[in-house]
This record gives structure tokens, sequence and C-alpha cells, in this order.
């Protein structure tokens, strides 16, 4: 399985700041994705993030509000723009493909509170 | 995004009993099941996975079952203890795109 690091774990935030959120893996894996999970809800898709091409995003969710860089094939970002309280959530990380295969392997969640 | 249906939504069960979570899903071809366990403050760990192409798959005391007539699979979890309470998800990958789509999820409690 792949190993998922993401920073940071969690933070406090005030509102109308940006927060970039760092998924770093153990090897190379073609899919990155980026995940909302609101508490005590289920995970939502935010983009899809593939090395050397611009992501994809999903209904709802929109690049000015998450830029998403993905410079190699082991590292990802994930910047939560002009942050307002509805903010407050869970994101997480999560790859495919290459030793990972073709099962998704989350990080641990980064816990954003914004005030 | 592909509709999963889970339930129940929460579930209480005795130390040695048997927790069972179902799943449906819409009509589209995937290539695996899975099913994620999520413990407070973690993230989602792949707990099994089941191919199309298999009705049952056994690892310890988890077993998926899959009903492909009926496009459901389910998750039991035998000889329940409490360290198995955690929020338990499935999920299904669209065809080659490869995001997962996930159930509403399914807060188990196993009482000691």
């Amino acid at each position: 399985s792949a190993v998922i690091s993401q920073k940071p774990s969690r933070d406090i935030c005030q509102r109308g700041t940006s927060l970039t959120i760092q998924c770093q893996v153990d090897s190379q894996v073609t899919m990155m994705f980026w995940y909302r999970q609101q508490p005590g809800q289920s995970l939502t898709l935010i983009a899809t993030a593939n090395q050397g091409s611009e992501a994809t995003y999903e209904s709802g969710f929109v690049i000015d509000k998450f830029p998403i860089s993905r410079p190699n094939l082991t590292f990802s970002t994930l910047t939560v723009s002009n942050m307002s309280p509805e903010d407050s959530s869970i994101y997480l990380c999560s790859v495919a493909g290459g030793l990972a295969k073709n099962i998704q392997y989350f990080g641990a969640g980064t816990r954003l509170s914004v005030l | 995004q592909q509709q999963v249906k889970q339930s129940p939504q929460s579930l209480i069960v005795q130390k040695g009993g048997i927790s069972i979570i179902n799943c449906a899903y819409e009509n589209t071809a995937f290539d695996y099941f899975p099913w994620y366990q999520q413990f407070p403050g973690k993230g989602p760990a792949l707990l099994i996975a089941i191919r199309p192409d298999v009705s049952e798959k056994k690892e310890g005391r988890f077993t998926i079952s899959f009903n492909k007539s009926a496009k459901q699979f389910s998750l039991h979890i035998m000889d329940s203890q409490p360290g198995d309470s955690a929020t338990y998800f499935c999920a299904t990958p669209p065809g080659s795109a490869r995001q997962l789509t996930f159930g509403s999820g399914t807060q188990l409690t196993v009482l000691p």
C-alpha cells in the first residue's frame, strides 16, 4: 500500500485567508484526489489531480476557490482560498495507481476550522 | 456522480454479535467494490474489497457479499469487537475514472 503524509494535520484560520495543504506519497502514483469531509458526513470529491495536466473539478467546486498543483508523481497541494466558516471541514488526499494499483489509499486528513 | 445508498446510518451491536451493513449501487460497471473503515481523527482505511466476478470474499472476521443481480453488496463483521467501533463506508469507482463515490456511512458501535 502507499504511505501518504498530509500537512498540516490541523489548522485554525481567519476568515478571508488562504491555506495550502500538502500531500506527499512514498511512491509514484498516477492519480491523486482531494476530498472534503464535513463533520459527521461522508466524503465528497473536490477534484482529481493528474501530473502534467490541469486538475478536473467536480460540480460545485471551482479552481479559483480550490487551486491544485501536481508538480510530480509523488506530491500535490490543495489551497483553500478566501476562507469562510463554511469551509471548516476535513480535507483528505487520496492516491491510486503505481504501486497502489487501482485501490485508493487515504492520508490522515487536514482538519480545518475557519473563524 | 453515481449514487450509492448505504444502510443503516447507525448500528449498535453487542460484543460477539454480527454487524451487517448494506449498500446498493446504480447500473454501472465497476472494477471492484471496497469498504473503508474510519476511526475518529483518521483518514479512511481500506478494509476489504471484492471484484464483481465473485459473490463473496472473506478476510478474517470481515466478509463482503456481492449480489450483482440486485446491485447490492454488504459487509458482515462476525464476532464484533469494541475495537471495531468506527464509521464504515462503501464506495464505488465509476468505470475508468477511478475516483470513488462514497456511501453516506454507517457508524458502528460495539458494546462491551
